[in-house]
């Protein structure tokens, strides 16, 4: 059964910590991309990924970092910099960097108190 | 500095009626134009897409129509049903963003639509 897998659903973390949210695709698709859902502001573009070891700057990258060290992972960490971090956040990939159909996972929701 | 407006912000329809959600850009460079479904606690999925090309596009009770000069586009749901009830996303893609040869997706803002039974 393909898809992308998300862990943890629910996650909390006190101010000040670093929290690494997991990302797994059983798809083979190359790209992989991170996003933040915040209500009324859409979807906002965190980091890509094309293929391994290599990843850009979304729109909104400040406090957060990547990793694409295998093609199946992309996990994110939010980082302590990162000034307002509670949010949904949600992994997607597709087969290609063309960014045509993108898969979502069932998201992460974090909270930083 | 959002690039894809999308309105209303909610949306109430009763069961067999038309809901209709419009979104609107600016950048020209915009060549696809998908439109995400997203279920509560849930990730969205790709429900429907157009290219510019075309004005118009239809998929069981779901249509999109496209304005190329206004740069507008919209979401028609005809006989729309309570298993309708979701939030719905638009966006458009930009290839070549950031000097890069990737495709990049921009989403709108989301319209929360409830059908009522």
């Amino acid at each position: 059964d393909g898809g992308i897998t998300q862990s943890p659903k629910y996650l909390f973390r006190k101010e000040g910590q670093n929290v690494t949210l997991s990302c797994e695709q059983n798809l083979n698709h190359d790209a992989m991309y991170w996003y933040r859902q915040d209500p009324g502001q859409g979807l906002r573009l965190i980091y890509y990924s094309q293929i391994v070891n290599d990843f850009q700057k979304g729109d909104i990258a400040e406090g957060y970092s990547v990793s694409r060290e295998k093609k199946e992972s992309f996990p994110l960490t939010v980082t302590s910099a990162q000034k307002n971090p509670t949010a949904f956040y949600l992994c997607a990939s597709s087969i290609s960097n063309l960014a045509y159909e993108q898969y979502f996972g069932p998201g992460t929701r974090l909270t930083v108190t | 500095q959002q690039q894809v407006k999308q309105s209303p912000q909610s949306l109430i329809v009763q069961k067999g009626g038309i809901s209709i959600i419009n979104c609107a850009y600016e950048n020209t460079a915009f060549d696809y134009f998908p439109w995400y479904q997203q279920f509560p606690g849930k990730g969205p999925a790709l429900l429907i897409a157009i290219r510019p090309d075309v004005s118009e596009k239809k998929e069981g009770r779901f249509t999109i129509s496209f304005n190329k000069s206004a740069k507008q586009f919209s979401l028609h749901i005809m006989d729309s049903q309570p298993g309708d009830s979701a939030t719905y996303f638009c966006a458009a893609r930009q290839l070549g963003a950031g000097g890069t040869s990737y495709g990049k997706l921009t989403f709108g803002q989301g319209t929360i639509l409830t059908v009522h039974p």
